[in-house]
């Protein structure tokens, strides 16, 4: 089982509706959960980070966060085709004190 | 002004010939880290460092050797560069301890090309 899992995608949506992109974890011990975007070519960019349960919203992005089932989502509503980018997920892991990476899903909005 | 920097952005270079990449960061940041970057492999971590004295490997660190010059500094090098270590590299630099610091904020990144 890899530590941190996402669907690669892509995952296509029109402008103007939500796009949902799911991660789950291994370590129950992780605390603190980060979402960064990352254009191609380009670094990784944090646009999001939960750390309780619940909902956590921050303008057109919402990041969910369920730790019973290990589970970190990011919704992005009204999608635009800037938003197209590689979305990767990054549990802090309790055990090593670092950032594990999830390999990303491919985000594409098309017009 | 960008808070991590990387040096060069850009560099192409012959099998067995020594590099250097560099990492300069002006978030006052203890902790430092270097990635790779393949496509399809996602970010994998070769070296980080929690402090100036602090020095781990991760989990490709087979070619590789750091340098922590300063609590704003942590260079890389490839001793003898080999065509796979073609790649993206990543600089990375998060806040000393827990909770809600364990964010990483990432430099531009070196696109390294070795022929």
């Amino acid at each position: 089982q890899k530590e941190v899992e996402q669907n690669s995608g892509p995952l296509s949506v029109p402008e103007g509706a939500i796009a949902s992109l799911n991660c789950t974890y291994s370590d129950r011990g992780s605390q603190s959960f980060f979402w960064y975007r990352q254009y191609s070519g380009k670094s990784p960019e944090l646009i999001m980070s939960i750390y309780s349960n619940g909902d956590k919203e921050d303008g057109r992005f919402t990041a969910q966060l369920n730790k019973a089932s290990q589970y970190v989502s990011l919704l992005i509503r009204d999608s635009q085709p800037s938003d197209s980018a590689t979305y990767l997920c990054a549990p802090h892991s309790y055990n090593t004190d670092k950032l594990i990476f999830g390999t990303g899903t491919r985000l594409q909005v098309f017009p | 002004d960008a808070d991590v920097t990387q040096t060069p952005r850009n560099r192409i270079t012959k099998t067995g010939k020594r590099i250097m990449l560099e990492c300069s960061q002006t978030k006052g940041h203890d902790r430092m880290y270097w990635y790779r970057q393949d496509p399809g492999l996602g970010l994998r971590l070769i070296y980080y460092s929690f402090d100036v004295k602090d020095i781990n490997k991760g989990e490709i660190s087979d070619g590789y050797s750091v340098s922590r010059q300063a609590q704003a500094k942590f260079s890389l090098s490839l001793e003898s560069a080999i065509p796979n270590q073609t790649a993206l590299y990543f600089c990375a630099t998060s806040p000393l301890g827990g909770g809600s610091y364990n964010e990483q904020f990432f430099g531009p990144g070196t696109r390294l090309t070795v022929l």
